[in-house]
């Protein structure tokens, strides 16, 4: 599977946008990308995923670049229990395994 | 929506004691579903791929004869881990997916299961 860079960490301030960016310069044409976010000792949770075009759902927005080599996971309003560690996945159809990188610990500050 | 249950949530035992973890898709059938392993600030690492009424499939570095996967049935996959000892506490998560392999649907994942071993 195609790896992915996210920024180690982010904060953001509550009630705002939050916007947390993904590289994965190296996909192919038959992966999906897939965020999950996991809060403290907790299983990850599923939030959204695409394989082109943008996606919306109640929890958040998925933008995917044209050339699909970056992504963007936006969650609209943000809260103080949005504060979590937020990972970006590429995974093929062929497979599905998913690896984990080390995601994004995102700040949710009052 | 899809949901997997993990059972137990804690477990504390002796050192050389085996334990079980069960995991259970609720409202789905899966053929396949996936255990992890997250240590303390780490991210999850996948352990092995469980099938469905044949062997598991295990990662690289993972003893498979430590670990015990059974999945008897399309709802139920256990994880046993064999004379387990202090360096073997951990979170250990499973994760399971509505759909056939070759699908987008996603991984839906258990609440884990944190193993301390004395």
């Amino acid at each position: 599977d195609a790896k992915t860079t996210q920024p180690t960490s982010m904060d953001c301030a509550e009630g705002r946008a939050a916007n947390l960016p993904c590289n994965h310069s190296t996909i192919s044409g038959n992966e999906y990308v897939y965020w999950y976010r996991q809060i403290h000792s907790q299983g990850p949770q599923y939030i959204i995923h695409g394989l082109k075009n943008n996606e919306t759902n109640e929890m958040a927005s998925l933008i995917i670049t044209e050339d699909r080599k970056s992504s963007t996971l936006i969650l609209p309003h943000a809260t103080l229990r949005d504060t979590a560690v937020y990972y970006c996945i590429v995974r093929s159809n062929r497979d599905d395994k998913i690896i984990f990188g080390k995601g994004t610990r995102l700040h949710i500050l009052p | 929506g899809a949901v997997v249950s993990q059972h137990p949530s804690r477990v504390i035992c002796k050192s050389g004691t085996s334990v079980k973890i069960e995991c259970r898709s609720l409202d789905f059938q899966a053929t396949t579903m996936f255990w992890y392993r997250q240590f303390p600030k780490q991210s999850l690492m996948l352990m092995a791929t469980s099938n469905e009424g044949s062997k598991a499939t295990y990662e690289q570095g993972v003893e498979k004869d430590k670990f015990l996967i059974n999945h008897a049935s399309l709802t139920l996959s256990t994880l046993t881990v064999t004379s387990a000892h202090p360096e073997d506490s951990s979170f250990y998560i499973c994760s399971a997916s509505k759909g056939w392999p070759g699908g987008d649907q996603p991984q839906h994942f258990g609440d884990g299961t944190r193993l301390s071993i004395l």
